[in-house]
């Protein structure tokens, strides 16, 4: 079994439409995080969690909202979709911030299509 | 603003070579960097890390370096395999803050 886990895989929508993309994970990890891969632009932190009640925004968190709602469990949702929010969608934990325990851990990822 | 540059056209060497991708940063001082494997359709796997006062660290067939002067990671894979075909990212980090590349495509081609 995965220990970070996306859902959907993928996903087709229409602009305007109100989505949400989860991610749970069984790594025991405080820290959950939400991406957005483009070609050609790499990967951009959307929002980031470091524990229940701590919500923080990335670079691009502009028209994107999270939850978390449990430590295992952190949501991303799309109020009103627009086409631009078309991109492969990626959950990653991490463990606390200790020394040698930066590395992230990445689920399997959503591709999101939004025509 | 900070700015990572890895190569963007892909990299094809033949199965037994050595392998050597690049990161150049600029406008940065990351206390650490690590490298990353993303395969097609999959998230990125974790594979070193290398931090600012360290000058190599080594994995088996991976190998990294870290110039700070130089503003430069250099990664090498060695007695490369088909198997290593990929796309390698490398991030910096600082505190709890990671910037990532956009990655190099890797081919090895028996």
């Amino acid at each position: 079994d995965a220990d970070v886990t996306q859902t959907p895989r993928n996903r087709i929508t229409k602009t305007g439409k109100r989505i949400m993309l989860e991610c749970s994970q069984t790594k025991g990890h405080d820290r959950m995080y939400w991406y957005r891969q483009d070609p050609g632009l790499g990967l951009r932190l959307i929002y980031y969690s470091f524990d229940v009640k701590d919500i923080n925004k990335g670079e691009i968190s502009d028209g994107y909202s999270v939850s978390r709602q449990a430590q295992a469990k952190f949501s991303l949702s799309l109020e009103s979709a627009i086409p631009n929010q078309t991109a492969l969608y990626f959950c990653a934990t991490s463990d606390s911030g200790t020394p040698g325990n930066e590395k992230l851990f990445f689920g399997s990822g959503t591709q999101l299509s939004v025509l | 603003s900070q700015k990572i540059e890895q190569n963007s056209e892909a990299l094809n060497i033949q199965e037994g070579k050595t392998a050597t991708l690049t990161c150049n940063y600029t406008n940065y001082s990351p206390a650490y960097l690590q490298w990353y494997r993303q395969d097609p359709g999959r998230g990125p796997v974790f594979l070193l890390l290398i931090r600012e006062n360290e000058k190599e660290k080594r994995k088996e067939r991976l190998k990294v370096t870290f110039d700070t002067t130089l503003k430069q990671s250099l990664f090498h894979i060695t007695a490369s395999q088909p198997a290593d075909s990929a796309t390698y990212l490398c991030a910096l980090g600082k505190g709890d803050k990671l910037i990532f590349g956009t990655g190099t495509r890797l081919q090895v081609f028996p």
